[in-house]
């Protein structure tokens, strides 16, 4: 089957603009996640949808941050007023969720980000 | 704090030299650790899932094997499509359950 599919794959934009990315989640898969790659640095995580709960916001770096999914399903993560230092590679992850287990994420192929 | 430390964090092999990459960890409960392999320019592909010391997975020439304070992953007789970046990642305890990597190794297979 399809796996997280992740658009655009490259995005350049000025200082000061906002930007969107979006990502596909793999079908049947209700938990979704977003990270962060930065160049010469480790996977950085940045939000969590599980079903219709309240997202965990808790790893976004700033305000001008933001993610929605809707229907459960598609993901928008937004970045507001983009600055340098928010280039970087970004990525997508689905997983199903149960209570009793931790599984496997799954990633997409990533929209990397450049900040002029 | 969970911590993942991955080592060594770039590795050159020649093509059949068999060796081992390390990931040992510090987590206030393992829930499980994962290997995912990343080719330049794309995202982690999942590899392995280990629960529980003493657990090994195999796929072709890796083998991963968990302790409590540790796994490897081992490669036998490497091949140049082997080379990517391996990483290990361990699951946060909390609602999000997110994943906390290592840094990776960077593992060049020479032909």
């Amino acid at each position: 089957g399809a796996g997280v599919s992740q658009s655009p794959s490259n995005k350049v934009t000025e200082k000061g603009k906002d930007v969107e990315l979006r990502c596909d989640p793999i079908s049947g898969h209700t938990a979704l996640y977003w990270y962060r790659q930065s160049l010469g640095q480790g996977l950085e995580f940045l939000i969590y949808f599980q079903g219709n709960s309240a997202p965990d916001k808790s790893g976004l770096p700033s305000d001008r941050f933001s993610a929605e999914r809707t229907g459960g399903s598609v993901s928008t993560l937004t970045i507001q007023r983009t600055q340098q230092e928010d280039s970087a590679v970004y990525l997508c992850a689905s997983s199903l969720s149960q209570a009793s287990s931790y599984n496997e994420q799954f990633f997409g192929p990533g929209t990397r980000l450049t900040v002029l | 704090e969970d911590q993942v430390t991955q080592s060594p964090e770039a590795l050159r092999l020649q093509e059949g030299e068999s060796s081992s990459l390390n990931c040992s960890y510090t987590v206030s409960g393992l829930r499980g650790l994962f290997w995912y392999r990343q080719d330049p320019g794309k995202g982690p592909e999942f590899l392995f899932t280990l629960y529980s010391a003493g657990e090994e997975k195999e796929k072709e020439r890796l083998k991963a094997t968990l302790t409590k304070k540790e796994s490897f992953l081992h490669i036998t007789a490497p091949k140049p499509e082997d080379s990517a970046t391996y990483l290990c990642a361990v699951p946060h305890w909390g609602s999000a359950r997110q994943l906390t990597f290592g840094s990776g190794t960077q593992l060049t297979v020479l032909p």
